[in-house]
């Protein structure tokens, strides 16, 4: 079946310095989009990446990710993060039959 | 800014109760969903409908059901409540398509004492 695999549990960087979120899928389909999102403290998780392009660059808010479909991942990295980045991190597969598939989700703590 | 609204924000209750949480979607989606997201910030789907038709569930036990009065509203009823059900619970919408935004709500947070 579908799935989703993240870093899991905590992960915690110092301020300034870059970080990279693992995250690998299984998928049988080949109409597939894959997203990152972000969930701040006592908030709705809301996006921050999509791509569905193979081996093709996507960035916001200084966060960036690579669909690469040979090694079925999409790492989501930052090369500076700031305290701000504080937050729960989704990695997601859609199949476009109305099911998103979730990652377990990655804590993220900047620390000074 | 939300375009996805859940009442109530918190619910304690008891076990054996019967619950109902509330969702809209004012962004014009066709499909909206519901998902449970546990105490270790599992994210794991429900239900999702299109146009008044189910067409997920994701093994879900039969206490919890979707009621749908027109595709900008979703609302979710739990029969009689389990501690397991404690958990926060998040309404979401989209448009059809695999590479299209899923936008959450900010989520019921359910207390089965």
């Amino acid at each position: 079946g579908d799935s989703v695999t993240q870093t899991e549990g905590l992960v915690t960087v110092t301020e300034g310095l870059p970080v990279m979120l693992n995250c690998t899928y299984q998928t049988a389909y080949s109409d597939v989009a894959f997203f990152w999102y972000v969930q701040y403290l006592n908030e709705a998780p809301k996006l921050l990446l999509r791509s569905s392009t193979d081996n093709k660059r996507t960035e916001h808010q200084g966060f960036h990710a690579t669909l690469h479909k040979s090694s079925s991942s999409f790492h989501l990295q930052k090369s500076s993060v700031q305290l701000s980045d504080s937050a729960l991190y989704y990695c997601a597969l859609s199949t476009g039959y109305q099911n998103f598939y979730f990652g377990k989700g990655t804590s993220l703590t900047v620390i000074p | 800014e939300t375009a996805v609204f859940q009442t109530p924000n918190y619910h304690v209750t008891q076990v054996g109760n019967e619950v109902s949480f509330n969702c809209k979607q004012t962004l014009g989606h066709d499909t909206m969903y519901w998902y449970k997201q546990d105490s270790k910030k599992l994210l794991k789907i429900m239900f999702s409908y299109n146009n008044k038709q189910l067409i997920v569930n994701e093994t879900v036990p039969r206490r919890f059901s979707p009621q749908s009065s027109d595709k900008a509203h979703l609302n979710l009823r739990i029969k009689s409540v389990e501690p397991e059900d404690s958990a926060v619970y998040l309404c979401a919408s989209s448009l059809q398509g695999s590479s299209t935004e899923v936008f959450f709500g900010k989520g019921t947070r359910l207390t089965v004492v």
